[in-house]
């Protein structure tokens, strides 16, 4: 199936670093996800931005909803070393909950002190 | 419970053998999906549910894969004479319909077919 292309595929960066990775997509979406997954557990929402253009923060985490509506990208400030793990796009054609995602191939993050 | 359950979390399963993965949604919620992630990938859709009713089977890979939710509750993913190519983590997801953006993933059954 679909997969959106995430960039980069990994990165390492030190304690205090920012951080930033993006998604693109062939297609639009009119709703844009990012969640972090942890080993061994489901994706956690961390960011949904629902219009073109939207920039929208969340605590240390900063994403932006493309304005062709083809892509977004999310920026993190000041790392630490809890936000390792694997950090997903995903992009929703339909409004509301009732409509699939489309998950991108993911950025792995790792912090080191 | 608080959150999305899913059992078992691990699965080991012989080539041609059947399973059955259960997921315990959020009371209350009443939508719910099933992704496939294969090791290294992102969630793949495979089905979602409406209350009892199946809307939208069109991530499913094969006839081997079955779905079911009778009461609107409890969904049970089934997978019929497996094949090493099944080998993934199958996550479920559930919302209330009126909210928008994301879902609540449980932890996921992780099956590996040997």
């Amino acid at each position: 199936g679909q997969q959106l292309n995430q960039s980069p595929q990994s990165m390492f960066i030190q304690e205090g670093e920012d951080v930033s990775m993006n998604c693109t997509s062939s297609s639009i979406f009119n709703t844009w996800l990012w969640y972090k997954q942890d080993p061994g557990e489901g994706p956690v929402l961390l960011i949904a931005l629902y219009k073109a253009g939207e920039l929208t923060s969340n605590g240390r985490l900063t994403a932006q909803f493309g304005i062709t509506r083809k892509d977004s990208f999310l920026n993190i400030s000041a790392s630490i070393p809890s936000d390792v793990g694997i950090y997903f796009c995903a992009g929703q054609l339909l409004p509301g909950t009732a409509s699939k995602l489309t998950f991108g191939t993911g950025t792995r993050l790792q912090v080191t002190l | 419970g608080a959150g999305v359950s899913q059992s078992p979390r691990y699965k080991v399963a012989k080539r041609g053998q059947d399973v059955a993965l259960r997921c315990d949604p959020i009371s209350g919620h009443v939508s719910l999906f099933w992704y496939q992630q294969a090791l290294g990938q992102g969630p793949e859709f495979l089905t979602y549910f409406q209350n009892e009713a199946q809307l939208d089977k069109s991530g499913l890979p094969s006839d081997r894969f079955f779905a079911e939710r009778p009461e609107g509750s409890v969904s049970t993913l089934k997978i019929q004479r497996t094949q090493q190519e099944d080998s993934a983590v199958y996550l479920c997801a559930s919302s209330l319909a009126e909210t928008g953006g994301g879902y609540t993933f449980g932890s996921g059954t992780r099956l590996t077919v040997v």
